[in-house]
Formats: structure tokens, sequence, C-alpha cells
């Protein structure tokens, strides 16, 4: 079935650093591809939508020059945490959608900022 | 904006007990409804999609129905296994895709 591969799995950065999580869809063309946010016993909140080619849709309260979003390809989005802080440790997860069949995900990175 | 509600936020039952978990959202014009399974500190899997067309679906022991007219849906476990604790998630696809906050389930052996 389809595959949503999202990587690194987690990731351990300094304060002030970026980091780049990508998110691919294998076998099909993700036409939109989501990102979420997860902090601990919280429920998953979306950050932005973005479609392919165009930019991307940022939820409010999510600032769109702290994390970039790039959608270049049907099959690849990436999500960019620049300058990066202890707050924005959590979970993150790409879901591609190519819409028709159900969303599929990534199994998540889980960023930790020390 | 699109509101999604689950009840109850968290469940313990034990084994082979039958359980309901709801979902209800605020706009009934959805493309379509999804139920999600989270395990602990990993990611999503999916276990039912219903099309807005659609009142229900099954797969093994779960059974999802939709009633868009009142924005509600339920997924029903049958004979429940320590194996299905973990949070569901339900989710309402319009334009992009919303959660619920989920519901911890716990089954007991």
């Amino acid at each position: 079935g389809a595959v949503v591969s999202q990587h690194p799995s987690w990731v351990i950065c300094k304060s002030g650093t970026s980091v780049k999580i990508e998110c691919r869809s294998l076998d099909f063309q993700a036409t939109t591809m989501f990102w979420y946010r997860q902090f601990p016993k919280q429920s998953l909140m979306l950050m932005a939508t973005s479609n392919e080619g165009s930019k991307a849709t940022y939820e409010q309260g999510v600032e769109k020059d702290k994390f970039l979003i790039n959608h270049a390809s049907l099959t690849l989005s990436t999500l960019t945490v620049t300058s990066a802080h202890p707050e924005d440790s959590s979970f993150y997860i790409c879901s591609a959608f190519d819409g028709n069949s159900p969303l599929h995900f990534g199994n998540g990175t889980r960023l930790t900022v020390t | 904006k699109q509101e999604v509600t689950q009840i109850p936020a968290a469940l313990s039952v034990p084994e082979g007990e039958n359980l309901v978990l709801n979902c209800s959202f605020t706009d009934s014009a959805i493309y379509n409804l999804q139920w999600f399974r989270q395990d602990p500190g990993k990611g999503l899997t999916s276990l039912l999609l219903i099309q807005s067309s659609q009142r229900e679906q099954t797969s093994g022991r779960l059974n999802a129905s939709l009633d868009k007219s009142s924005g509600r849906s339920t997924l029903y476990i049958a004979a429940s296994q320590p194996g299905d604790s973990a949070t569901y998630l339900c989710a309402v696809i319009i334009n992009d895709m919303r959660f619920g906050a989920g519901t911890r389930l716990t089954v007991k052996p």
C-alpha cells in the first residue's frame, strides 16, 4: 500500500540551529501535504498545508518564517525549523494526500532542542 | 472553523468488553472522516475511512459510523483486547484535516 516516509525519526539539536525534516510519498503523488505538531499529552495540531508548487498555508499562530515548508515536487515536502529553541521540542508528523485515497502519515520526527 | 470533539477523553475497560468512542464535528460539509490509532510516541495508524456519502465502514472488530446531518461519528470496538490500548483519534477533512483531542483507551487483562 501507499507509504509515506518521514526522516529523521528523531533528532537532537542545539538551540539556535536549524533542522530539516523530510516527508516523501513513496508510491503515489501527493498533491497536498500537511504538517502537524504534537506536544506531550496534547492532540495533533495542524501547522500548515502545502500544495505542490505553491506556498504553504499556515495556521494561525504558526510562524511561517520559523517553520519553512517546501513542497517542490509531488513526492517530497520538507519542514525546516529555523533557529530552534527548546520550546520547539515536539513530535512533528507529516501526511500526504492525493485527493482520493485516505490520508497517509509518516511515522513522525521527535525533535529535542537542548 | 471546524471543531472536532471526542468523548470520552479517557476510557478504561476490562478485556472482552464492547465499547463505543464518540466523535462530533461542527461543520457537516465534510469530505470524509477518518479514525486513527496512535500508540505512545509513535505515528498514526489509519483504522477506517468513511467517505461523506457512506454511513459506515467495518474492519475486523472495528465498525465506524457516520451521521453527517448530526455531525457525529462513532467507533465501535467489539471484544476489546489489551492490544487495543492506545489513543484513538478521529479527523475530518474539508479543505484540511482537523483532529479531535483523542480518546485514551486502556483495556485491562
